[in-house]
């Protein structure tokens, strides 16, 4: 079964860093690109970040450049994101998903991980 | 930056025909997408590269984009098909981007 499992999220003060995982299993996670998409409480659909199957290309939403990194392990099929400098407005549910390369849509996503930023 | 807009929300009635709409400026040129989410539930995509329906998406749910505006079509729309839809693509400058995304009310 093609799944994702994020992990990581929770509660933090503002300012401080957390990082979530996502774990896939069921397809060759290595020749696909990977994208972190947030949803605010009772609020829409935020892309985030994606990384390329090599990590070549990475690209960020601006709200989160210079804070957040994604990287990838090919070798533990798992993406992450480093979220540094936290601030309230990052509050969301995170999700990862699978990217198709060429179509650029996302036919995978996780249950999502909540993460908190309030002191 | 580049952003899609979509209407905040629409209603049709069992059975009738629902249309979505995402606008962006030269969006034909791109490829949408469309995503189903119902509540405490992640999206799920339901049509891709403006036309193409996923294994397991009903017949129902079709698409079209041209000119400046993407629309996901659901004709004889049933009560499961509530939910919020969301369009997104992909821009060369912006990178991806969704809609606000649209409340669909089957009644």
């Amino acid at each position: 079964e093609v799944q994702l499992v994020e992990s990581g999220g929770g509660l933090v003060q503002p300012g401080g860093s957390l990082r979530l995982s996502c774990a896939a299993s069921g397809f060759t996670f290595a020749s696909y690109w990977m994208t972190w998409v947030r949803q605010a409480p009772g609020k829409g659909l935020e892309w985030v970040a994606s990384i390329k199957q090599d990590g070549s290309e990475i690209y960020y939403v601006g709200s989160v450049k210079g804070r957040f990194t994604i990287s990838r392990d090919n070798s533990k099929n798992s993406v992450f994101l480093q979220m540094n400098s936290l601030r309230d407005e990052d509050t969301a549910v995170y999700y990862c998903a699978r990217q198709w390369e060429l179509q650029r849509a996302f036919d995978i996503w996780g249950q999502g991980t909540m993460v908190t930023v309030s002191s | 930056s580049y952003e899609l807009t979509q209407s905040p929300s629409v209603s049709v009635s069992p059975g009738q025909t629902a249309s979505i709409t995402c606008s962006g400026d030269k969006l034909g040129e791109k490829y949408a997408c469309w995503y189903q989410q119902k509540p405490g539930q992640s999206p799920v995509l339901v049509i891709y590269q403006d036309t193409k329906r996923p294994s397991g998406i009903p017949e129902r749910f079709s698409g079209s984009n041209s000119g400046n505006t993407a629309t996901l079509t659901i004709s004889g729309t049933q009560a499961m098909d509530e939910a919020d839809y969301y369009c997104q693509a992909w821009d060369s400058s912006t990178a991806g981007v969704f809609g606000g995304g649209t409340k669909l009310t089957v009644l």
